[in-house]
């Protein structure tokens, strides 16, 4: 299995601004993922982040909102922009390993807007 | 759109005994991924045991073990010999083949308490 980091793993914030999540991975992998668990919820995708192209997002979240970058095999990045409570929530990086047919989870990064 | 439903939101066992939780999918494909994952109060997602969808056998990981009812479109998770450490939100999870690069489809989780 791929060793997955996320940076940071908590961080409070001020509404309005935004936050820029990194996933760094040990070895290169096809797919990477970015979901998003609100409290109490379980997990919604919310986009796949795709090298060298703009990232596939799932319906109900937008570019302008959850901007990603992957610009290589082993790192992507999610930012959370003009930050607002309800975007409180657990955000987690995954990544599809080598065979596509498991994918593993980082540690999440805990947010808390205020 | 593939649709995972987790009937039971809070299941509780003693400990050292056997907890089945259940999980409903819909889907109109034939070939598929089916995961089980467990959430400690850590929020690290851990996986537990996989099922491909074309595999008859059912899969077996130590001490759990699913059930898996392609027809009835049914994947449920046995736990024996329960312990303390199991304690956690078990989410069952849905993934397409096919060499798609979509993601997980979650169930909204069982929360699992361990009686000691």
């Amino acid at each position: 299995s791929a060793v997955i980091s996320q940076k940071p793993s908590r961080d409070i914030c001020q509404r309005g601004t935004s936050l820029t999540i990194q996933c760094q991975v040990d070895s290169q992998v096809t797919m990477m993922f970015w979901y998003r668990q609100q409290p109490g919820q379980s997990l919604t995708l919310i986009a796949t982040a795709n090298q060298g192209s703009e990232a596939t997002y799932e319906s109900g979240f937008v570019i302008d909102k959850f901007p990603i970058s992957r610009p290589n095999l082993t790192f992507s990045t999610l930012t959370v922009s003009n930050m607002s409570p309800e975007d409180s929530s657990i955000y987690l990086c995954s990544v599809a390993g080598i065979f596509g047919n498991t994918i593993y989870f980082g540690e999440g990064s805990w947010l808390t807007v205020v | 759109a593939q649709t995972v439903t987790q009937s039971q939101p809070e299941m509780s066992v003693q400990e050292a005994e056997t907890v089945t939780l259940s999980c409903t999918y819909d889907t109109s494909e034939s070939d598929y991924y089916l995961f089980w994952y467990k959430q400690p109060p850590s929020r690290q997602m851990i996986l537990v045991i996989r099922q491909e969808a074309y595999k008859q056998q059912n899969a077996t990981e130590n001490r759990f073990s699913v059930n898996f009812q392609k027809a009835a479109k049914s994947f449920s998770l046995k736990i024996s010999d329960s312990q303390l450490g199991d304690a956690a939100m078990y989410f069952c999870a849905y993934r397409e083949t096919g060499g798609g690069a979509d993601g997980l489809t979650f169930g909204k989780g069982t929360h699992l308490i361990i009686q000691p």
